[in-house]
């Protein structure tokens, strides 16, 4: 079965340190990857997505995510992290044809002044 | 150029009424889906809508529903409400194209007493 997977629940970093989010992907072929961040009572806003070529995918403010086919991961990276990043951050994955998304549990992220 | 806007934004219920949610796509964007998260189940597709037509949807049970009209904006239903579908209803709205990527409104959360 198709599955998207965060094994971190919660991160906490401090501010201006660097931060990296897993995500791992299982699909039959390389779906198109996404990762979202959402605010306490928000929608989900989306930071970047992967959908072929480049592995090292750029996003807003500052995030990056790189796509490893041998690993079926799709981690998001940040080299400086800003108290405003504080958020729940989720992977998602689709195929080919489809906007039926398949989410990850989501990692919250905790920012120490 | 307007975000997705979902209407109304909170709204409390009983348990056995009915109740129905909109929402708005961006612009331009014919394909609607919508996603119900709760703490214990996370983001859990509903259902995807394109062109008035149902093209994808979640593991639910028939109680929820949802229609498309012709201006792409959305509406889902949920009737004989339960205690467990208190829950954010999240819609989200794409550009067809052949990479997807979709675009979240704010969310109506629903409380069912």
């Amino acid at each position: 079965a198709q599955s998207v997977t965060q094994p971190d629940i919660h991160i906490t970093v401090s501010e201006g340190a660097s931060l990296e989010l897993r995500c791992n992907y299982s699909y039959g072929a390389t779906p198109y990857l996404f990762w979202y961040v959402q605010s306490p009572g928000q929608g989900l806003q989306l930071l970047l997505k992967y959908f072929s070529g480049d592995t090292l995918v750029q996003g807003i403010k500052g995030f990056e995510a790189e796509f490893k086919r041998s690993q079926s991961s799709f981690n998001l990276r940040k080299p400086s992290v800003h108290w405003s990043d504080a958020a729940e951050y989720f992977c998602a994955g689709a195929t080919s044809g489809t906007y039926k998304y398949i989410f990850g549990t989501g990692t919250r992220l905790k920012v120490l002044a | 150029k307007a975000g997705v806007t979902q209407t109304p934004r909170y709204l409390i219920k009983t348990r056995g009424q009915q109740v129905t949610l909109s929402c708005s796509p961006i612009s331009g964007h014919r394909s609607v889906s919508w996603y119900q998260q709760t703490p214990g189940q996370g983001l859990q597709f509903l259902f995807e809508y394109f062109s008035e037509t149902q093209r994808n949807k979640g593991n639910f049970p028939g109680r929820f529903s949802g229609r498309q009209f012709s201006n792409s904006r959305s509406e889902m239903n949920v009737s004989t409400l339960e205690l467990g579908d208190s829950a954010l209803y999240l819609c989200a709205s794409s550009l067809e194209v052949a990479a997807p990527a979709q675009y979240f409104g704010p969310g109506t959360r629903l409380l069912v007493l």
